[in-house]
């Protein structure tokens, strides 16, 4: 079965610098890799995704993340944190795309002035 | 992207009462559906995969009797818990794919915070 971990519960950042989020998941095969952002009371936002093709992958909002099978990581990096980006920041696998997505415990960003 | 709405954001209600909560995609179709439960400092479980027309598959673990879920028509599900206890407390979202392949995206609505009392 395949598995998340998120290793940090909680982050702070000051506003502008970068920010590194760890994923690490265990999945058999190649697996399909999302980061999802949910703000309070919102629903989940996807962020970029991973199914095939070039490791370093580009999303939404400035942000970027690298899929590396040696090290079975997927971290999400933006260069420069904007208040905004505020909230909780979730990694996820699953083996048949959207279908069966099993998602980490989250990682809550907070951005300080 | 596409819209999901959920139905109510949050409801409280009595313990052994049902409650529903309404999952819609507003400017697509969605064929297929997942219903997801988050508590407190844990992550999103899915609890269960429903097709429209088709009964829902529901994960291990995952009551099927006391989590009714219904995809009757293209653009709404619904999930009832019946006979709520505290425990059943949560953070239910759902999100919703229209018809396509693995990759097609599944959008997520905003969630609902159930609290039973």
């Amino acid at each position: 079965a395949q598995s998340v971990t998120q290793p940090d519960i909680h982050i702070t950042v000051s506003e502008g610098a970068s920010l590194e989020l760890r994923c690490n998941y265990s999945y058999g095969a190649t697996p399909y890799l999302f980061w999802y952002v949910q703000s309070p009371g919102q629903g989940l936002q996807l962020l970029l995704k991973y199914f095939s093709g070039d490791t370093l992958v580009q999303g939404i909002k400035g942000f970027e993340a690298e899929f590396k099978r040696s090290q079975s990581s997927f971290n999400l990096r933006k260069p420069s944190v904007h208040w905004s980006d505020a909230a909780e920041y979730f990694c996820a696998v699953g083996p048949g795309g959207y279908q069966k997505v099993t998602f980490g415990t989250g990682t809550k960003l907070q951005v300080i002035p | 992207g596409a819209v999901v709405s959920q139905h109510p954001s949050w409801v409280i209600c009595k313990s052994g009462t049902s409650v529903k909560i309404e999952c819609r995609s507003l400017d697509f179709q969605a064929t297929t559906m997942f219903w997801y439960r988050q508590f407190p400092k844990q992550s999103l479980m899915l609890m269960a995969t429903s097709n429209e027309g088709s009964k829902a598959t529901y994960e291990q673990g995952v009551e099927k009797d006391k989590f009714l879920i219904n995809h009757a028509s293209l653009t709404l599900s619904t999930l009832t818990v019946t006979s709520a206890h505290p425990e059943d407390s949560s953070f239910y979202i759902c999100s919703a794919r229209r018809q396509g392949t693995r990759r097609t995206e599944a959008f997520f609505g905003q969630g609902t915070r159930l609290t039973v009392v």
